[in-house]
């Protein structure tokens, strides 16, 4: 069983609209939470980064949050755009320096 | 400074052969890690190099292996092929070893095996 999941598999959204990303994780013990954006035959890109600490990070139209208590993350796209289309991915650090990877979220934007 | 760079970018081989893909690091960083990408089972890590040094494996066969040579750039092997390897093979590098270090990735490998 994976111990980062993420939801939901894939999403098609209407450009301009929002969207929320999730991710519930079980892993500890927990060091920090990044999501990655990966564009179509190319590698993942860092967008977020969130410690222990922190509940909210934003980039641009990316916002995450975390609840550590719970363990759940979210990726909220706001506005969203055509070249927003991509794998999500959360990745969650340990303070032993392994990584735990969600299978990714497939978002496409509409035009 | 330049991204993480990985050749070659799309690679055929059949059952039974063996390849070796490249990587080379963002200048400065001597950490590189290697991933395999399918679709069905996500970013899978491989291993991890630090200053020619094994420090972290995944759980994968022996089949597969790497290096990393004193410039930090790095090389992963995997020997008799089989199709379940057909994947997107990535690289990703940073400056030190640790959970606080974020990883750039390159655009990847993507090996066809037949």
């Amino acid at each position: 069983k994976n111990q980062v999941e993420q939801s939901p598999q894939s999403l098609i959204i209407l450009e301009g609209k929002n969207c929320t990303l999730q991710c519930n994780y079980t892993v500890s013990p927990f060091s920090n939470l990044r999501w990655y954006k990966q564009d179509t035959g190319r590698g993942p890109v860092s967008l977020t980064i969130m410690t222990f600490s922190e509940n909210t990070k934003s980039n641009g139209r990316y916002t995450a949050t975390l609840d550590a208590d719970t363990k759940q993350s979210s990726l909220h796209i706001t506005a969203s755009q055509l070249s927003d289309s991509a794998s999500y991915i959360c990745v969650v650090s340990l303070n032993n320096n392994d990584m735990r990877f969600g299978a990714g979220t497939r978002l496409t934007v509409k035009p | 400074k330049a991204g993480v760079t990985q050749t070659p970018r799309y690679l055929i081989k059949t059952r039974g052969q063996q390849v070796t893909l490249s990587c080379s690091p963002i200048s400065g960083h001597r950490s590189v890690s290697w991933y395999q990408q399918t679709p069905g089972q996500g970013l899978q890590f491989l291993f991890e190099y630090f200053s020619e040094t094994q420090r972290n494996k995944g759980n994968f066969p022996g089949r597969f292996s790497g290096r990393q040579f004193s410039n930090s750039r790095s090389e992963m092997n995997v020997s008799t092929l089989e199709l379940g390897d057909s994947a997107l093979y990535l690289c990703a590098s940073r400056p030190q070893v640790g959970p606080q270090e974020t990883q750039y990735f390159g655009p990847g490998t993507r090996l066809l095996v037949l």
